[in-house]
């Protein structure tokens, strides 16, 4: 049980092009759901956190209006990568917790985004 | 300022042997500690929880250890095989995101098992 999923699993597009990214639990219902992105040899950085229903929290330095989150349902969220340009390419990963503490949380496969 | 550390250097050892990892914090006091394993080209996925309260955990053929005085979290694979060669995170609750535990990772030591 607990598995996440990710779609598409890469993407490569134009520059000033949108691309929307996928994140569903499959088996079970996300009370949180985040979204990460992970640069070649670097830790995950945590972009934000969104709830279904609710507007997401971004950290700090995170552009809202680049990266719009939808958490529409207890299994889908979406990520829409807006006016992508090549400093956009990167491994995007999301993640699902399926407990008010978010202690354990299942992590996509992720996508990984080429913008050219 | 707050850091996550972890070896960078690639860690080689022989099949059989224990694989010992090091994450070292500082400026958190977090509640709990995480181990992922992640391969390359895919997402994390979890391997251990160990909380503050609490000095070892253990897993099958997984360690981890929490020493909230040292900031020291040591992850530990006994009788290691080649299938355990990845990338192994370490990522502790530090502070919240949108009324949630938020993770912070560490950047991942890359653990290699030869034959």
């Amino acid at each position: 049980g607990a598995v996440v999923s990710q779609h598409p699993s890469w993407v490569i597009c134009k520059s000033g092009t949108s691309v929307k990214i996928e994140c569903r639990s499959l088996d079970f219902q996300a009370t949180t759901m985040f979204w990460y992105r992970q640069f070649p040899k670097q830790s995950l950085m945590l972009m934000a956190t969104s709830n279904e229903g609710s507007k997401a929290t971004y950290e700090q330095g995170v552009e809202k209006d680049k990266f719009l989150i939808n958490h529409a349902s207890l299994t889908l969220s979406t990520l829409t990568v807006t006016s992508a340009h090549p400093e956009d390419s990167s491994f995007y990963i999301c993640s699902a917790s399926r407990d008010s503490d978010a202690y354990e949380q299942y992590f996509g496969p992720g996508t990984r985004l080429t913008v050219t | 300022s707050q850091k996550i550390e972890q070896n960078s250097e690639a860690l080689n050892i022989q099949e059989g042997k224990t694989a010992t990892l090091t994450c070292n914090y500082t400026n958190y006091s977090p509640a709990y500690l995480q181990w992922y394993r992640q391969d390359p080209g895919r997402g994390p996925v979890f391997l251990l929880l160990i909380r503050e309260n609490e000095k070892e955990k253990r897993k099958e053929r997984l360690k981890v250890t929490f020493d909230t005085t040292l900031k020291q979290s040591l992850f530990h694979i006994t009788a290691s095989q080649p299938a355990d060669s990845a990338t192994y995170l370490c990522a502790l609750a530090g502070g919240f995101s949108g009324g949630y535990n938020k993770l912070i990772f560490g950047a991942g030591t890359r653990l290699a098992v030869h034959p």
